[in-house]
């Protein structure tokens, strides 16, 4: 079975920092990987997704994927207080697969 | 450009009742999958359509059923109800060819208590 772990956290940046997030997964024929914001009550938000191995940058987010290692990480840049939110990270294989979340991180910006 | 729309937002269900969630996909998607996520934690596959048939189910017992209709909507239909059934229900949409690159958008979701 398809297991995605993350830190819970609660993970605490100062405004301003670099907030960091983790993510590793089991199998190794994932090919799909997905950041989603989820704010309190709210749905799940897709900020990044990435396929291949390296960094991805948009805006104040950088996705980096390591197929060797089966780690995923997403970097925060000038954090915000709007940014504290859960993120969860997500797989997908490749056919029909659907996602498989991990439990997600819950990041604080401290003003 | 309307985004992923569910109904009802909220519901309230007793033990043993039945219960039918819908869903309309973003414009121009043609998946639709389900997900259950309860307090605390990440979503949770159900299943996913494409083409009106189920084209993969995560670990999910028979209570949990579906349909997608020709105009890409769906349902999720839920019998015999737990009281651990209750949770938000995200329905999420996606373009087949396109999933690897711009994800699943999800709906605001159906939050379901079971008493």
């Amino acid at each position: 079975q398809k297991e995605v772990e993350q830190n819970s956290g609660p993970l605490s940046v100062p405004e301003g920092a670099i907030a960091s997030l983790n993510c590793t997964y089991s199998d190794r024929g994932s090919q799909s990987f997905f950041w989603y914001r989820q704010y309190s009550g709210k749905s799940p938000e897709l900020i990044m997704s990435i396929y291949s191995n390296g960094d991805k940058e948009d805006g104040r987010f950088t996705a980096q994927l390591n197929k060797a290692s089966q780690y995923v990480s997403l970097l925060i840049r000038d954090s915000q207080p709007s940014d504290s939110a859960t993120y969860l990270c997500a797989e997908a294989g490749g056919g029909a697969d659907g996602l498989t979340f991990g439990k997600g991180t819950h990041l604080i910006i401290q003003p | 450009d309307a985004g992923v729309t569910q109904s009802p937002t909220h519901l309230i269900k007793t033990r043993g009742q039945q219960v039918t969630l819908r869903c309309s996909p973003k414009s121009g998607h043609d998946t639709v999958s389900w997900y259950q996520q309860a307090l605390g934690q990440g979503p949770q596959f159900i299943f996913q359509y494409y083409e009106e048939e189920e084209r993969q189910r995560g670990n999910f017992p028979d209570r949990f059923s579906g349909h997608q209709f020709p105009n890409y909507s769906s349902e999720l239909n839920v019998n015999a109800l737990l009281l651990g059934d209750s949770a938000l229900y995200l329905c999420a949409s996606s373009l087949v060819n396109q999933r690897s690159r711009y994800g699943y958008t999800f709906g605001s979701g159906t939050r379901l208590t079971v008493v």
